[in-house]
């Protein structure tokens, strides 16, 4: 148990539903990451935000929509997925965004295994 | 740019020592290693913030040449919790960190 926890652990879905991953932290802090995690690839930063405010949006597709009520909390609603967006979707804290990146030191949950059939 | 590491995978005997190496085209101003272990969170090891700063942590540490935008992490005497994938994250000049593909570390008895 980091201190980072994501729901649900694993999700199989088709390409037509409309399902949220959630991530919740305790830990006090105040910028949160959603990335990306696909076999034989480098993590990919999907979606940055620092004090509920969203402060990168890395290119990500439309279908792909993050939600951040407060800092604790970070969800990222996803509609009609395609299937190579199966893949490990990691939500990681920080206490804070630093520039340049020296001490951004990421906690990060267990992730959301998806599968899109 | 993502930094490169290398080597990929590397297989060990319980006691014996790996170097992982990461290096990136890009300025550094940072480096910061973490490890994955299957089907668990990635957890930080060790972040390295200046160039020539060497870390340690247990039997684990870690090295940054920031003129050469290169870090390697030395792991001695391997034990069997040290399997898993382990990975350097580049820090650039905003607070981004860019992430290698990760090597593979499995620690056979």
């Amino acid at each position: 148990e980091t201190g980072v926890t994501q729901t649900p652990r694993h999700l199989v879905m088709g390409m037509t539903n409309k399902k949220s991953l959630k991530c919740e932290q305790h830990l006090g802090h105040n910028a949160m990451y959603w990335y990306k995690q696909s076999a034989k690839k480098p993590l990919e930063l999907m979606f940055v935000y620092n004090f509920k405010e969203q402060t990168e949006n890395n290119s990500v597709p439309s279908r792909f929509s993050p939600e951040c009520p407060n800092s604790s909390h970070l969800f990222l609603h996803l509609h009609t997925l395609q299937p190579e967006d199966s893949a490990l979707y990691l939500c990681a804290s920080s206490l804070e965004l630093r520039s340049p990146s020296g001490a951004n030191v990421l906690t990060f949950g267990a992730g959301s295994r998806l599968t899109v059939l | 740019q993502q930094p490169v590491q290398s080597p990929q995978a590397v297989i060990l005997r319980e006691g014996e020592d790996a170097v992982i190496n990461c290096s990136s085209s890009k300025a550094l101003y940072s480096v910061h290693w973490y490890r994955q272990k299957h089907g668990e969170a990635p957890v930080f090891l060790m972040i390295l913030l200046k160039g020539g700063e060497q870390k340690g942590h247990e039997k684990i540490s870690a090295s940054f040449n920031e003129k050469k935008q290169q870090s390697s992490l030395y792991l001695t005497a391997s034990q069997l919790s040290y399997s898993g994938t382990y990975f350097c994250g580049g820090g650039g000049s905003n607070y981004k960190l860019t992430f290698g593909k990760g090597t593979l570390l499995t620690v056979n008895p």
